[in-house]
């Protein structure tokens, strides 16, 4: 079993869905998770980043963490075609903040 | 926001050569950088940790000696992969953390393609 769970997708909305990309974990030391977007063929780009469970809120993006479920979630409002990327979640324990745990990263379509 | 480069972009090269990826930050210092690397539709496979004016930390079943690691400056490491075979093409992205932000995100370079034939 991997250490972070994440649907591959693809998954396809029109353009102003809300869409929702989530993740599972099953290791509890994970305590910092962060969402990160990447274009084809380019480096991957931090989105957001929390430490605690509750929602955090950026302009069209929320994240969200439930520790008790060991769920991650991304919301993203008022989709748009530029948002068509994949999605990467990825965490790290406290005892090694060195240490990444990506998820495979969802493809997301966003439709005109 | 910190800017994470590398270069080159896009490199090919023959078999048994070997070739040398470069990853700078830009506008922080960063004294632990990382490499990793990422076969298509996969997600990224961390080979190592890089701290400045010290050894890499290789990840398991790392190469070492194939995949060469030198962190100069706090600005800059690079990737040497040596006597390159058609199975060491890949997506070669490396990231930086910049701890002076106090945060532990990880801001990644653009990434380089490397095409061995």
């Amino acid at each position: 079993q991997k250490e972070v769970e994440q649907d591959p997708g693809p998954l396809s909305v029109p353009e102003g869905a809300i869409v929702s990309l989530n993740c599972t974990y099953s290791n509890s030391a994970f305590q910092y998770f962060m969402w990160y977007r990447q274009y084809s063929r380019k480096g991957p780009e931090l989105l957001m980043y929390t430490y605690s469970s509750g929602n955090k809120e950026d302009g069209r993006f929320t994240a969200q963490v439930d520790k008790s479920s060991k769920y991650i979630s991304l919301f993203i409002r008022d989709s748009q075609p530029s948002d068509s990327a994949t999605y990467l979640c990825a965490m790290t324990p406290y005892e090694n903040f060195n240490k990444f745990y990506f998820g495979s990263g969802t493809k997301l379509n966003v439709k005109p | 926001g910190a800017v994470v480069s590398q270069h080159p972009s896009r490199v090919i090269c023959k078999s048994g050569t070997s070739v040398k990826i470069e990853c700078r930050s830009l506008d922080f210092q960063a004294t632990t950088m990382f490499w990793y690397r990422q076969f298509p539709k996969q997600s990224l496979m961390l080979m190592a940790t890089s701290n400045e004016g010290s050894k890499a930390t290789y990840e398991q079943g790392v190469e070492k000696d194939k995949f060469l690691i030198n962190h100069a400056s706090l600005t800059l490491s690079t990737l040497t992969v040596t006597s390159a075979h058609p199975e060491d093409s890949s997506f070669y992205i490396c990231s930086a953390r910049d701890y002076e932000d106090g945060g532990n995100e990880q801001y990644f370079g653009p990434g380089t393609r490397l095409t061995v034939t």
